[in-house]
C-alpha cells in the first residue's frame, strides 16, 4: 500500500489533455514539494517535474505540475503516443523521514 | 555527461546478502546525495535510503534498518548498497539515483535485478 494515492490507470486520445492526480497527507504533500517521474517499460524512471511545477531541461512545456493542499496533479497536454508510460508522484514525508511514492498510474494513449 | 553505471544482475538464495554498486561519472561525485530505490516486479517504487558521498553519512528507510548498508568510495566515485538476510520479497530491480534538489532524483542508474530464490 503506497503512502501517496494515484489512480491506477488513465487514458486519452492523441492531442487531448489528461491529468493524473496524487493524494497525500499533511506530513508529505501538505508540507513538502512534489516530484513526478515517467517510467517506460523496462527502463529507469525519468524526472519530469520537481518542486511541484519545475521542469528539468529537456522536458517539454506541455507537461506541467501543480499542488494544492495535500494533493498534486500532473497535466499532459497535446497527448502523444510516446507519452504512454507509467507515472509516479513522490514527496518527502516528515513522519517517515524519507521520500514516499505513489503507486503509479499507467497512461494509455488510445 | 552524467552517468550512473550499476553492477550486473544477481541471483541469491534466501538468507544470503547482496551488494550492488553504482559508479558515477561526469560530475563532482561528492557534491550530490545518492539515493537507492527498488522496484519489485510489476510494483511501484520504494525508497531504501540515502548516502552523502562527501562524508559517507547515511539515512535508511525504517523498513530496511538493520539489513541495509550503504557505503561510498571516493577514489572510484562509487556508491554501494548491501542488503542482508535476503528473502523472496526482496526480488526487485535496485536503482541508484542522484539527487537534484530536495529528494528529486534527476539521474538514475540502469537498474540491477536481484533475484532471491532457493
Amino acid at each position: 500500500q503506497s503512502v501517496l494515492t494515484q489512480p491506477p490507470s488513465a487514458s486519452g486520445t492523441p492531442g487531448q489533455r489528461v491529468t493524473i492526480s496524487c493524494s497525500g497527507s499533511s506530513s508529505n504533500i501538505g508540507s513538502n514539494s512534489v516530484n513526478w517521474y515517467q517510467q517506460l517499460p523496462g527502463t529507469a524512471p525519468k524526472l519530469l517535474i520537481y518542486s511541484n511545477n519545475q521542469r528539468p531541461s529537456g522536458v517539454p512545456d506541455r507537461l506541467s505540475g501543480s499542488k494544492s493542499g495535500t494533493s498534486a496533479s500532473l497535466a499532459i497536454s497535446g497527448l502523444q503516443s510516446e507519452d504512454e508510460a507509467g507515472y509516479y508522484c513522490a514527496a518527502w514525508d516528515d513522519s517517515l523521514n524519507g521520500p514516499v511514492f505513489g503507486g503509479g498510474t499507467k497512461l494509455t494513449v488510445l | 555527461q552524467v552517468q550512473l553505471v550499476q553492477s550486473g544482475a544477481e541471483v541469491k538464495k534466501p538468507g544470503a546478502s547482496v551488494k550492488v554498486s553504482c559508479r558515477a561519472s561526469g560530475y563532482t561525485f561528492t557534491s550530490y546525495y545518492m539515493h537507492w530505490v527498488r522496484q519489485a516486479p510489476g510494483q511501484g517504487l520504494e525508497w531504501m535510503g540515502i548516502i552523502n558521498p562527501s562524508d559517507g553519512s547515511t539515512r535508511y528507510a525504517q523498513k530496511f534498518q538493520g539489513r541495509v548498508t550503504m557505503t561510498r568510495d571516493r577514489s572510484t566515485s562509487t556508491v554501494s548498497m548491501e542488503l542482508s538476510s535476503l528473502r523472496s520479497e526482496d526480488t526487485a530491480v535496485y536503482y541508484c539515483a542522484r539527487e537534484l534538489y530536495s529528494s528529486s532524483l534527476n539521474f538514475w542508474g540502469q537498474g540491477t535485478l536481484v533475484t532471491v530464490s532457493s
